[in-house]
């Protein structure tokens, strides 16, 4: 069974500042990769996937993540951070297989001060 | 894209009620279901797992009798906890794929917020 590590409980950042967010998963077959946001009493927004092909993955709100095979790893970037980004960030994994559900990672607290 | 539309949103039942909870894929086949739970402060865990047809596969400590899962279509799954008490509060959401279209990932609801009073 698939795995997700997120090592970082709580992250602030000051406004304008980048960011990573640091994703560990554990998956014996190749692994669909995903990160999602979720603000307080709100749903997921998915904020971008890795199935295949490049390694550096861009996604919406100017977020990207890369796929490093070797480190087990996908950790979420954002060169400026904005106030509004401020949220709670969830890694993934799933596979191809049909029947496979997402695994998610704890999260990770983005706080944002001035 | 894919969506799925996840009724109601909001509810709030009395100790000992029961509460039924929509999912469906508006534009797709969802041959596969999975529910999920949340905690305040906690992350999504998994409840179960359904194919259109078939029964629910439920991960442990998930208790099948209490939370009935139904998915006898391919464009309708529902969620119903049954006898629920104040420790079933909690944000459901589900989430679903259709197995011939995987790599376009896994499709959620918006999540339905119960509160057992």
């Amino acid at each position: 069974a698939q795995s997700v590590t997120q090592p970082d409980i709580h992250i602030t950042v000051s406004e304008g500042a980048s960011l990573e967010l640091r994703c560990n998963y554990s998956y014996g077959a190749t692994p669909y990769l995903f990160w999602y946001v979720q603000s307080p009493g709100q749903g997921l927004q998915l904020l971008l996937k890795y199935f295949s092909g490049d390694t550096l993955v861009q996604g919406i709100k100017g977020f990207e993540a890369e796929f490093k095979r070797s480190q087990s790893s996908f950790n979420l970037r954002k060169p400026s951070v904005h106030w509004s980004d401020a949220a709670e960030y969830f890694c993934a994994v799933g596979a191809n297989s049909g029947n496979t559900p997402l695994v998610f990672g704890k999260g990770t607290r983005l706080s944002v001060i001035a | 894209g894919a969506v799925v539309s996840q009724h109601p949103s909001r509810v709030i039942c009395k100790s000992g009620t029961s509460v039924k909870i929509e999912c469906r894929s508006l534009d797709f086949q969802a041959t596969t279901m999975f529910w999920y739970r949340q905690f305040p402060k906690q992350s999504l865990m998994l409840m179960a797992t359904s194919n259109e047809g078939s029964k629910a596969t439920y991960e442990q400590g998930v208790e099948k009798d209490k939370f009935l899962i139904n998915h006898a279509s391919l464009t309708l799954s529902t969620l119903t906890v049954t006898s629920a008490h104040p420790e079933d509060s909690s944000f459901y959401i589900c989430s679903a794929r259709e197995v011939r279209r995987t790599r376009y990932g896994y499709t959620f609801g918006s999540g339905t917020r119960l509160t057992v009073v």
